[in-house]
């Protein structure tokens, strides 16, 4: 078992570029999540999925799109990359079951992007 | 709604002495908390979760949490700090009702000095 997996680890881009980020999960897992961390900011969701097709915006989710065409893939686009989206940005995953481990979420390890 | 509030952004202890970081949650419904790790540079690592079972509850490493509803709080405890456990921690609630959309605090530095 992979896990969790995010690609790629590390990006800088210039302002008003684009890209795309992949996670990918082999553990069959209905929920993702797509989060970025800033300094004393905690972790903040952008936008997250609770099965394959669907999606929806969490607390940040300005400048960002998503796409779950796939139930173990989500993908986070950037469209018009902005200085203000230079972040760490974490995936993760999550069952969505009542008991046992079905709540935990699973992490990917970050993908570290500069917005120049 | 949920909310959670770690009370310390940074914690220093000496190797060896004890480590308290303190975290309070706001829920709706019985909720399921976490305590999770941060290394440098690292992702995120799952230390120990309540779930409604036993109010202690051991994870990896040493470390401990108590639930207390009366107080709304779950203190992350070891009794010997280790260089090691130099990291970050967030505090997790999740509060369940059908939805698993965690909120995490925003975070406590543990810091470990020789």
């Amino acid at each position: 078992n992979a896990g969790v997996t995010q690609t790629p680890k590390f990006r800088v881009l210039k302002t008003g570029q684009s890209m795309t980020l992949l996670c990918a999960q082999d553990m069959n897992h209905e929920y993702m999540y797509w989060y970025r961390q800033d300094p004393g900011m905690g972790l903040r969701l952008i936008h997250y999925s609770v099965g394959e097709g669907t999606t929806a915006k969490g607390e940040v989710p300005d400048g960002y799109n998503v796409s779950r065409l796939k139930k173990q893939n989500f993908l986070l686009g950037l469209e018009s990359a902005a200085p203000s989206q230079t972040s760490v940005y974490f995936c993760a995953s999550t069952k969505g079951t009542s008991g046992g481990s079905g709540n935990e979420q699973f992490f990917g390890p970050g993908t570290r992007l500069t917005v120049l | 709604a949920q909310s959670v509030t770690q009370l310390d952004s940074h914690v220093s202890v000496s190797e060896g002495t004890p480590v308290l970081l303190r975290c309070n949650y706001s829920s709706s419904y019985s909720p399921s908390l976490f305590w999770y790790v941060q290394h440098p540079n690292k992702g995120l690592q799952l230390l120990l979760k309540y779930t409604s079972a036993a109010t202690l509850v051991k994870g990896i490493n040493g470390f401990e949490a108590e639930f207390k509803k009366s107080e709304t709080s779950f203190h992350l405890t070891k009794p010997s700090a280790h260089m090691s456990d130099a990291a970050e921690y967030f505090c997790v609630v999740s509060e369940g009702g059908g939805s698993y959309i965690p909120t995490f605090g925003r975070g406590t530095s543990l810091i470990v000095h020789p």
